[in-house]
């Protein structure tokens, strides 16, 4: 089974309107941390948000915001105000256990396409 | 911030030709470094998990005879690709993990890539 599933491949929205991009994840591991990458056509990953499996609130860096839905196994990321220079790959990924040696499992990606 | 130090950006060989490249942290210490390979428009695909000073832990149905990685110290690991071939070509990505950060918020900090395309 797939740890990390983002189910849109690609997503299109205007400038300046909010866009969300859906993430859900499984494990059985109490313990877990999930982050939101992004991934501009350069190659580089940009780390944008980190969500702990006990964080009580919402994380929020900015525009951005994640969507914790741990009943549902969900973390999804909202960009608000959306920019041209959001377009790109984003990427969801989640570490189990918290020790530096545990590598990042990622999704499958979601292309976001935002236009004037 | 934490920066992750990737060499080369883009390699162009010849087949059969053998291809080292670099991951270096610049201002933080490693125990642990992964490699990714990623094919276009497709999700990091972890090769392996370079351990300093031991040998590397590489995920199934990656071959260790033809990715070979070297961790010599707390701030570089390096991936070897022997006797690359076309279908070798891809983009590889580095990451690495303080090692004196606790907890899981600590996120892992990427190389900018290497494209490697085998004619």
């Amino acid at each position: 089974a797939q740890k990390i599933t983002q189910t849109q491949p690609g997503m299109f929205v205007q400038e300046k309107e909010a866009v969300t991009l859906d993430c859900t994840y499984d494990t059985s591991d109490p313990s877990y941390g999930l982050f939101w990458y992004k991934q501009p056509s350069s190659g580089e990953m940009i780390f944008l948000i980190y969500q702990g499996s006990y964080d009580q609130q919402n994380a929020t860096e900015g525009r951005y915001s994640l969507n914790f839905q741990k009943a549902r196994k969900s973390a999804n990321l909202v960009i608000s105000a959306s920019q041209l220079g959001d377009s790109a790959m984003y990427f969801c990924a989640m570490r189990e256990g918290d020790q530096a040696g545990t590598a990042l499992i990622f999704g499958k990606g979601t292309t976001l396409s935002v236009s004037s | 911030g934490a920066v992750v130090s990737q060499h080369p950006s883009r390699v162009i060989c010849k087949s059969g030709t053998s291809v080292k490249i670099e991951c270096r942290s610049l201002d933080f210490q490693a125990t642990t470094m992964f490699w990714y390979r990623q094919f276009p428009k497709k999700s990091l695909m972890l090769m392996a998990t370079s351990n300093e000073g031991s040998k590397a832990t590489y995920e199934q149905g990656v071959e260790k005879d033809k990715f070979l990685i070297n961790h010599a110290s707390l701030t570089l690991s390096t991936l070897t690709v022997t006797s690359a071939h076309p279908e070798d070509s891809s983009f590889y990505i580095c990451s690495a993990r303080d090692f004196r950060a606790s907890g899981s918020n600590q996120p892992q900090h990427f190389g900018d890539g290497t494209r490697l395309s085998i004619l």
